[in-house]
């Protein structure tokens, strides 16, 4: 079964310090997303991508974050400098298409989720 | 108002009991819902869609929408200490961006 990769699965790291957290979508997927779910809460979107371009990032922390899918395939999640309240699990999700996006539902275009990757700044 | 709300719970009910989980939502989001089961520690994954006034049925799961009073609910039926879980309630806003609620934990005891 085709799976959302991500890694890495757990990281802790010490204030000010930066950190990469990297996806690689199902194959052939266009539309990846990272999320940020806090304990406690529901995930929030942090930012989305319609191939290698950003259709929301409003989210997105751009003072410390920042996101790429160069190539339209992988992508990477990254903070600098991370700061205390950013301890969080990281999802990293892809679905086929525009359709899901533009609100068109079909059963084939859900969104998969990864097994995200859990973030512990000290 | 947030655009989609949930009880936080704990939802706690015996096995083989039916478990209502109820999600209500704002005019900010759209008439298409969906339920996340969420196990600790792990990521969420549909076990629900809806997106038409009315009842949805698949196996154990019932979703049930309900435009006019603005709610969403997952019945589970034959409740299984394995559905003990946090269910999450999402819907999109009006730039379609997927809005979770934070989420109902159901235990179900054995």
């Amino acid at each position: 079964e085709a799976e959302v990769a991500q890694s890495p699965r757990y990281k802790i790291t010490e204030k000010s310090q930066a950190v990469a957290f990297w996806c690689d979508p199902i194959s052939g997927h266009a539309t990846l997303y990272w999320y940020r779910q806090i304990l406690g809460q529901g995930p929030e979107l942090l930012v989305q991508f319609q191939d290698e371009s950003v259709v929301d990032d409003s989210q997105l922390p751009k003072d410390r974050f920042s996101a790429e899918r160069l190539k339209g395939v992988d992508s990477t999640l990254k903070i600098q400098p991370a700061e205390l309240g950013d301890s969080a699990m990281y999802l990293c999700a892809s679905s086929p298409g525009l359709s899901f996006w533009t609100g068109d539902f079909s059963g084939a275009n859900v969104l998969t989720f990864g097994a995200g990757s859990r973030l512990t700044v000290l | 108002q947030k655009e989609v709300e949930q009880n936080s719970g704990p939802l706690s009910v015996p096995e083989g009991a039916i478990a209502s989980l109820n999600c209500t939502y704002s005019d900010r989001v759209s008439q298409s819902f969906f339920w996340y089961r969420q196990y600790s520690g792990k990521s969420p994954e549909l076990i629900m869609s809806i997106y038409s006034n009315g009842d949805k049925e698949d196996g154990r799961f019932t979703a049930q929408l309900n435009k006019a009073s603005q709610y969403v609910s997952l019945l589970i039926r034959d409740s299984q200490p394995s559905d003990s879980a946090t269910y999450l309630c999402a819907s999109k806003d009006s730039s379609y961006k997927l809005i979770f609620g934070s989420g109902t934990r159901l235990l179900v005891r054995p």
